[in-house]
């Protein structure tokens, strides 16, 4: 049984510059969240997608958008990258809206430099 | 703006002890109290959670203590083990986390000595 799935594991990029990430969620879940993990602190939440839409938001800025496709999977797209987006960011897969039993996936590491 | 205050930071027990971290929270609107076990380089994953409507939940060597009025709740692992080294998350949400998501405490780094 996959669980959520992230790619890549580990990105490097400059100051300024764009960056995709791609969650896949656990089979027979609808929902993604995504969040931030800064070095020695708590995940913070993002953004929720749940048919195709963007549901709940965290308090980012905009430079923070994402998509989810009819598949389920998502994407979390970050622009004009600052040294501060430097951390883990995780992928969360859930049914339907209740937040419920969330899985994690073992993020990607995203390093700005 | 912390929702969720986390302590301790870090915590070392013997083996065989009952390391205790304590939550804290001020919105009494959340619902739903779940804790997260992460171990280096892998995503949270769900321990046992909690609704407020129930004061103690127990799942093997795990336990939550919920205390509704202090807006405080707390994870007990009995017969803790080498393997239980990990860091802990207590977390909160509204409606079981389908709005705003989850509130995170800042986490604990529990080492348990053989």
């Amino acid at each position: 049984d996959a669980g959520v799935t992230q790619s890549p594991t580990h990105l490097i990029k400059t100051r300024g510059q764009q960056v995709t990430l791609r969650c896949s969620p656990k089979s027979g879940h609808d929902t993604v969240s995504w969040y931030q993990q800064a070095l020695g602190q708590g995940p913070q939440f993002i953004f929720q997608y749940y048919e195709e839409e963007e549901r709940q938001r965290g308090n980012f800025p905009d430079r923070f958008s994402g998509h989810q496709f009819p598949n389920y999977s998502s994407e979390l797209n970050v622009n004009a990258l600052l040294l501060g987006d430097s951390a883990l960011y995780l992928c969360a897969s859930s049914v339907g809206l209740s937040g419920y039993g969330y899985t994690f996936g073992s993020g990607t590491r995203l390093t700005v430099v | 703006q912390q929702q969720v205050k986390q302590s301790p930071q870090s915590l070392i027990v013997q083996k065989g002890g009952i390391p205790i971290i304590n939550c804290a929270y001020e919105n009494t609107a959340f619902d739903y109290f779940p804790w997260y076990q992460q171990f280096p380089g892998k995503g949270p994953a769900l321990l046992i959670a909690i609704r407020p409507d129930v004061s103690e939940k127990k799942e093997g060597r795990f336990t939550i203590s919920f205390n509704k009025s202090a807006k405080q709740f707390s994870l007990h692992i009995m017969d803790s083990q080498p393997g239980d080294s990990a860091t802990y998350f207590c977390a909160a949400s509204l409606k079981g986390g389908g709005a705003d998501g989850l509130t995170f405490g800042k986490g604990t780094h529990l080492i348990i000595q053989p």
